[in-house]
Protein backbone atom coordinates (compact mmCIF):
# COMPACT_ATOMS: atom_id res chain seq x y z
CA UNK A 1 0.00 0.00 0.00
CA UNK A 2 0.87 3.42 -0.78
CA UNK A 3 1.06 6.22 2.15
CA UNK A 4 1.76 10.25 2.26
CA UNK A 5 3.47 12.29 5.02
CA UNK A 6 3.68 15.89 4.81
CA UNK A 7 6.14 16.85 6.99
CA UNK A 8 5.05 20.25 7.95
CA UNK A 9 1.19 21.09 9.03
CA UNK A 10 1.27 24.58 9.14
CA UNK A 11 4.32 27.02 7.23
CA UNK A 12 4.19 30.68 7.72
CA UNK A 13 6.10 32.83 5.09
CA UNK A 14 6.43 36.52 4.26
CA UNK A 15 5.22 37.62 0.99
CA UNK A 16 7.66 37.41 -1.63
CA UNK A 17 9.14 35.01 0.03
CA UNK A 18 10.40 31.43 -1.43
CA UNK A 19 8.59 28.18 0.18
CA UNK A 20 9.15 24.69 0.12
CA UNK A 21 6.14 22.13 1.32
CA UNK A 22 7.49 19.02 1.48
CA UNK A 23 6.14 15.60 1.17
CA UNK A 24 7.38 12.36 1.39
CA UNK A 25 5.97 9.39 -0.24
CA UNK A 26 5.92 5.23 0.71
CA UNK A 27 5.37 2.43 -2.22
CA UNK A 28 6.45 -0.39 -3.24
CA UNK A 29 6.06 -0.37 -6.73
CA UNK A 30 5.83 2.58 -9.04
CA UNK A 31 3.78 5.45 -8.34
CA UNK A 32 1.98 8.92 -9.74
CA UNK A 33 1.99 11.59 -7.40
CA UNK A 34 0.26 14.50 -7.33
CA UNK A 35 -0.11 18.37 -5.56
CA UNK A 36 -3.50 19.55 -4.91
CA UNK A 37 -4.93 23.09 -3.64
CA UNK A 38 -7.21 23.92 -1.18
CA UNK A 39 -8.32 27.49 -1.32
CA UNK A 40 -10.90 28.37 2.01
CA UNK A 41 -14.02 27.26 1.48
CA UNK A 42 -13.06 25.53 -1.95
CA UNK A 43 -12.89 22.04 -3.52
CA UNK A 44 -9.85 21.09 -4.23
CA UNK A 45 -7.98 21.47 -7.48
CA UNK A 46 -4.61 19.72 -9.22
CA UNK A 47 -1.46 22.07 -8.84
CA UNK A 48 0.56 19.41 -10.79
CA UNK A 49 1.45 15.53 -11.14
CA UNK A 50 4.58 13.30 -11.75
CA UNK A 51 3.39 10.98 -14.49
CA UNK A 52 6.86 10.09 -15.73
CA UNK A 53 9.67 11.37 -17.90
CA UNK A 54 11.88 14.61 -16.29
CA UNK A 55 11.87 14.85 -12.49
CA UNK A 56 10.91 18.40 -12.50
CA UNK A 57 7.16 19.08 -12.87
CA UNK A 58 5.98 23.06 -13.06
CA UNK A 59 2.19 23.10 -12.39
CA UNK A 60 -0.27 26.53 -12.18
CA UNK A 61 0.54 29.65 -10.34
CA UNK A 62 4.07 29.50 -10.48
CA UNK A 63 4.90 26.19 -8.51
CA UNK A 64 7.01 23.52 -9.28
CA UNK A 65 7.92 20.40 -7.46
CA UNK A 66 10.44 17.33 -7.97
CA UNK A 67 10.30 13.82 -7.83
CA UNK A 68 13.37 12.10 -6.18
CA UNK A 69 13.10 8.35 -6.32
CA UNK A 70 16.08 8.01 -4.49
CA UNK A 71 14.83 10.35 -1.41
CA UNK A 72 11.24 9.34 -2.27
CA UNK A 73 10.26 12.82 -1.87
CA UNK A 74 7.95 15.03 -3.88
CA UNK A 75 8.71 19.00 -2.32
CA UNK A 76 6.50 21.66 -3.87
CA UNK A 77 8.10 24.83 -4.15
CA UNK A 78 7.65 28.12 -4.93
CA UNK A 79 10.16 31.00 -5.71
CA UNK A 80 8.24 33.96 -4.45
CA UNK A 81 4.68 33.62 -2.91
CA UNK A 82 1.57 36.02 -2.30
CA UNK A 83 -1.04 36.29 -0.55
CA UNK A 84 -3.43 34.63 -2.69
CA UNK A 85 -1.38 31.60 -2.06
CA UNK A 86 -2.46 31.28 1.59
CA UNK A 87 -4.31 27.68 1.47
CA UNK A 88 -4.36 24.27 2.43
CA UNK A 89 -2.03 22.06 -0.03
CA UNK A 90 -2.31 18.48 -0.28
CA UNK A 91 0.18 15.68 -1.55
CA UNK A 92 -1.07 12.34 -2.75
CA UNK A 93 -0.01 9.33 -4.31
CA UNK A 94 -1.02 6.28 -6.47
CA UNK A 95 0.29 3.17 -7.89
CA UNK A 96 0.87 3.26 -11.60
CA UNK A 97 -1.09 0.53 -12.82
CA UNK A 98 -3.99 -1.36 -11.10
CA UNK A 99 -7.28 0.00 -9.62
CA UNK A 100 -5.47 2.17 -6.49
CA UNK A 101 -7.24 5.28 -5.39
CA UNK A 102 -5.62 8.12 -4.02
CA UNK A 103 -3.88 8.04 -1.01
CA UNK A 104 -3.96 11.52 0.15
CA UNK A 105 -1.56 13.28 3.00
CA UNK A 106 -2.60 15.05 5.87
CA UNK A 107 -2.33 18.38 4.54
CA UNK A 108 -0.30 21.67 5.14
CA UNK A 109 -1.55 25.08 5.73
CA UNK A 110 0.46 28.10 4.35
CA UNK A 111 -0.22 31.01 5.64
CA UNK A 112 1.19 33.93 3.76
CA UNK A 113 1.92 37.32 5.51
CA UNK A 114 2.11 40.73 4.12
CA UNK B 1 -18.09 23.20 -18.41
CA UNK B 2 -16.72 20.39 -17.09
CA UNK B 3 -17.64 19.95 -13.23
CA UNK B 4 -18.40 17.95 -10.13
CA UNK B 5 -21.84 19.08 -8.38
CA UNK B 6 -22.30 17.99 -4.77
CA UNK B 7 -25.43 19.09 -3.21
CA UNK B 8 -26.23 19.99 -0.82
CA UNK B 9 -23.23 22.56 -0.25
CA UNK B 10 -24.07 22.98 3.80
CA UNK B 11 -26.29 20.60 5.59
CA UNK B 12 -27.40 19.92 9.78
CA UNK B 13 -28.66 17.21 10.53
CA UNK B 14 -30.05 14.95 13.83
CA UNK B 15 -28.44 11.73 15.05
CA UNK B 16 -30.02 9.38 13.22
CA UNK B 17 -32.33 11.01 10.84
CA UNK B 18 -31.44 9.39 7.32
CA UNK B 19 -29.82 11.99 4.62
CA UNK B 20 -28.49 11.55 1.28
CA UNK B 21 -25.68 13.93 -0.24
CA UNK B 22 -25.99 13.63 -4.13
CA UNK B 23 -22.74 14.41 -6.47
CA UNK B 24 -22.95 14.40 -10.51
CA UNK B 25 -20.17 14.80 -12.81
CA UNK B 26 -20.75 16.24 -16.88
CA UNK B 27 -17.27 14.29 -17.88
CA UNK B 28 -18.27 10.49 -18.92
CA UNK B 29 -15.86 9.44 -16.25
CA UNK B 30 -15.84 5.99 -14.83
CA UNK B 31 -14.20 6.23 -12.07
CA UNK B 32 -15.86 8.14 -8.99
CA UNK B 33 -15.37 8.33 -5.05
CA UNK B 34 -16.36 9.69 -1.62
CA UNK B 35 -13.49 11.62 0.67
CA UNK B 36 -14.20 12.99 4.13
CA UNK B 37 -12.12 15.67 5.57
CA UNK B 38 -10.93 16.12 8.99
CA UNK B 39 -8.47 19.04 10.50
CA UNK B 40 -5.32 17.05 11.10
CA UNK B 41 -6.42 13.87 8.75
CA UNK B 42 -6.11 14.71 5.50
CA UNK B 43 -9.14 13.46 2.86
CA UNK B 44 -9.52 9.74 3.81
CA UNK B 45 -11.53 7.74 1.20
CA UNK B 46 -15.23 6.58 1.86
CA UNK B 47 -16.13 4.88 -1.50
CA UNK B 48 -15.25 4.54 -4.46
CA UNK B 49 -16.94 3.04 -7.85
CA UNK B 50 -14.96 2.00 -10.49
CA UNK B 51 -18.39 2.28 -12.73
CA UNK B 52 -22.14 1.59 -13.52
CA UNK B 53 -23.00 -0.81 -10.68
CA UNK B 54 -19.63 -1.31 -9.27
CA UNK B 55 -18.31 -0.02 -5.79
CA UNK B 56 -16.24 -0.92 -3.29
CA UNK B 57 -14.90 0.32 0.26
CA UNK B 58 -12.27 2.73 1.02
CA UNK B 59 -10.73 3.18 4.25
CA UNK B 60 -13.76 4.11 6.05
CA UNK B 61 -16.48 3.06 5.01
CA UNK B 62 -18.22 2.53 8.42
CA UNK B 63 -21.84 4.31 8.57
CA UNK B 64 -22.08 4.93 5.14
CA UNK B 65 -23.50 3.45 1.90
CA UNK B 66 -23.49 4.21 -2.07
CA UNK B 67 -24.64 3.27 -5.04
CA UNK B 68 -23.84 3.36 -8.96
CA UNK B 69 -27.09 3.59 -11.26
CA UNK B 70 -26.02 5.54 -13.70
CA UNK B 71 -22.64 6.93 -14.84
CA UNK B 72 -23.02 10.62 -14.14
CA UNK B 73 -24.30 9.92 -10.48
CA UNK B 74 -22.87 8.64 -7.28
CA UNK B 75 -25.08 9.54 -3.93
CA UNK B 76 -23.56 9.01 -0.48
CA UNK B 77 -26.18 7.77 1.65
CA UNK B 78 -26.05 8.13 5.47
CA UNK B 79 -28.83 5.51 7.06
CA UNK B 80 -28.48 6.79 10.21
CA UNK B 81 -26.20 9.70 10.98
CA UNK B 82 -24.03 10.16 14.25
CA UNK B 83 -21.98 13.27 15.19
CA UNK B 84 -18.90 11.62 14.50
CA UNK B 85 -19.69 12.31 10.51
CA UNK B 86 -19.59 15.50 11.24
CA UNK B 87 -17.16 16.34 8.42
CA UNK B 88 -16.75 17.87 5.09
CA UNK B 89 -17.15 15.33 2.34
CA UNK B 90 -16.04 15.85 -1.34
CA UNK B 91 -16.71 13.63 -4.49
CA UNK B 92 -14.54 13.56 -7.01
CA UNK B 93 -14.18 11.85 -10.70
CA UNK B 94 -11.85 10.38 -13.29
CA UNK B 95 -11.51 8.78 -16.43
CA UNK B 96 -9.80 5.81 -14.70
CA UNK B 97 -9.23 4.13 -11.41
CA UNK B 98 -5.65 5.58 -11.97
CA UNK B 99 -6.79 9.31 -11.46
CA UNK B 100 -4.52 10.69 -13.58
CA UNK B 101 -6.28 14.01 -13.02
CA UNK B 102 -8.98 13.75 -10.34
CA UNK B 103 -11.95 16.48 -10.67
CA UNK B 104 -13.70 17.38 -7.32
CA UNK B 105 -16.52 18.95 -6.11
CA UNK B 106 -16.98 22.03 -4.47
CA UNK B 107 -17.90 20.04 -0.55
CA UNK B 108 -20.64 18.93 1.47
CA UNK B 109 -19.97 20.42 5.01
CA UNK B 110 -22.17 18.45 7.07
CA UNK B 111 -23.29 18.85 11.21
CA UNK B 112 -24.71 15.93 12.89
CA UNK B 113 -26.06 17.30 16.12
Amino acid sequence: AQSVTQLDSQVPVFEEAPVELRCNYSSSVSVYLFWYVQYPNQGLQLLLKYLSGSTLVKGINGFEAEFNKSQTSFHLRKPSVHISDTAEYFCAVTRNSGNTPLVFGKGTRLSVIA
Amino acid sequence: EAQVTQNPRYLITVTGKKLTVTCSQNMNHEYMSWYRQDPGLGLRQIYYSMNVEVTDKGDVPEGYKVSRKEKRNFPLILESPSPNQTSLYFCASSFSSNPTEAFFGQGTRLTVV
